[in-house]
């Protein structure tokens, strides 16, 4: 089915340890965005993508990096990951004024 | 800064009554976009309003967007279970989509 697929779905990391979060999508939609949701915080937009080669920071993009080198993926890399990272992050991908595909999160952990 | 403030932010009701959910901003969106969530998952989109005072309707879900572009709403005729979810405004600013913190709604039989 096409949609948005994002792996992994569960992550354990140490305070300090780097990690990419997967984001592939196969729709060929140009924008694409990555959002952590927190209890009481609602989704807030840390990078997003209005193509390839195009990125640009959100609301939180501190400790987060991002790369679009196809029009497919769009992975978030945590650069030395920290207790308050702790969140449930998604991606999403829509094209032109359509709403958003997002994919099914993945809830990561930070000790 | 929250450039969208949804009210209430949790509703418990039975099954049968109806409901409305706002969503308010000083600022004026291209359009908005209405999404629900259940646990475990990512949103889903139920509608996209691009006009002032445009309504839409989806089944018993009713959305309306203000004249000014600034706020929406969405009314919900006779809530079932299945309604239950949060429920999220988000308000387009290109290229960017800002996110409510969302409405939880629990529809109990």
């Amino acid at each position: 089915n096409a949609g948005v697929t994002q792996t992994p779905k569960f992550q354990v990391l140490k305070t300090g340890q780097s990690m990419t979060l997967q984001c592939a999508q196969d729709m060929n939609h140009e924008y694409m965005s990555w959002y952590r949701q927190d209890p009481g915080m609602g989704l807030r937009l840390i990078h997003y993508s209005v193509g390839a080669g195009i990125t640009d920071q959100g609301e939180v993009p501190n400790g987060y990096n991002v790369s679009r080198s196809t029009t497919e993926d769009f992975p978030l890399r945590l650069l030395s990951a920290a207790p308050s990272q702790t969140s449930v992050y998604f991606c999403a991908s829509r094209q032109g004024a359509d709403g958003y595909t997002f994919g099914s999160g993945t809830r990561l952990t930070v000790v | 800064t929250q450039l969208l403030e949804q009210s209430p932010q949790f509703l418990s009701i039975q099954e049968g009554e109806n409901l409305t959910v706002y969503c308010n901003s000083s600022s004026v969106f291209s359009s908005l976009q209405w999404y629900r969530q259940e646990p475990g998952e990512g949103p889903v989109l139920l509608v996209t309003v691009v006009t002032g005072g445009e309504v839409k309707k989806l089944k018993r879900l009713t959305f309306q967007f203000g004249d000014a572009r600034k706020d929406s709403s969405l009314h919900i005729t006779a809530a079932q279970p299945g309604d239950t979810g949060l429920y999220l405004c988000a308000g387009v600013l290109p290229p960017k989509l800002n996110f409510g913190k969302g409405t939880s709604l629990l529809v109990t039989p």
